[in-house]
């Protein structure tokens, strides 16, 4: 049972465009979320995170939104660069409590690839 | 060095072979975890220690044992790998296990002949 969703596996935009990476998630009890990048032959980095309690959180060019009713949260970057070209996961926790406490659950990636 | 490293970053190894991947994080932090990554499949997470101890063990084959000395180095003892094992093993830590925020290593990339 995946908990964590990330429904398109790649994703094409051109330059200057608006990239939106979609998330869908099963677990109620998951309060914390957090957007990561990866590049080829490197670790997941830490890109921007949102709590339960806000419904959109922006960090430069990159912005989050949760839907807590449709249990989806999407990843927004405008505008779009070539050095974004990526793996982009997303991931959830629980932290008051649970089974999935403590514990990242994390989606299958979206390739994303930012055209010049 | 800073952030977390992880040695070797590529191994290859035959099925009787014993070898270890090494984590260290010089991040100050008290929680860390070992995950592996399949082609086109989630992170999937193995180990949790917190404050040295194992808090959570994700159903994994005893072929695979973790070893955590000190809060900043964790280990992945492997033996009698199975090809399936071949994968990307990525290292990671926090502050806590409650802090959702992980940082993590750059991976060992594991091929099992």
């Amino acid at each position: 049972d995946q908990q964590v969703k990330q429904n398109s596996p790649s994703l094409s935009v051109q330059e200057g465009r608006i990239s939106i990476l979609n998330c869908d998630y099963t677990n109620s009890m998951f309060d914390y979320f957090l957007w990561y990048k990866k590049y080829p032959a490197e670790g997941p980095t830490f890109l921007i995170s949102i709590s339960s309690i806000k419904d959109k959180n922006e960090d430069g060019r990159f912005t989050v939104f949760l839907n807590k009713s449709a249990k989806h949260l999407s990843l927004h970057i405008v505008p779009s660069q070539p050095g974004d070209s990526a793996v982009y996961f997303c991931a959830a926790s629980a932290n008051a409590g649970g089974t999935s406490y403590g514990k990242l659950t994390f989606g299958q990636g979206t390739i994303l690839t930012v055209h010049p | 060095e800073t952030g977390v490293t992880q040695t070797p970053r590529h191994l290859v190894m035959g099925m009787t072979n014993k070898k270890s991947l090494k984590c260290e994080q010089h991040l100050g932090h008290n929680a860390m975890y070992w995950y592996k990554q399949s082609a086109k499949k989630p992170l999937e997470l193995m180990f949790v220690y917190n404050f040295k101890e194992q808090t959570e063990n994700n159903s994994v084959p005893s072929r695979f044992s973790p070893e955590c000395p000190n809060s900043s180095h964790l280990f992945l003892h492997l033996h009698t790998l199975q090809p399936e094992d071949s994968a990307l093993y990525l290292c990671a830590s926090s502050q806590d296990r409650a802090s959702g925020m992980q940082f993590f290593g750059p991976g060992t990339r594991l091929t099992v002949l």
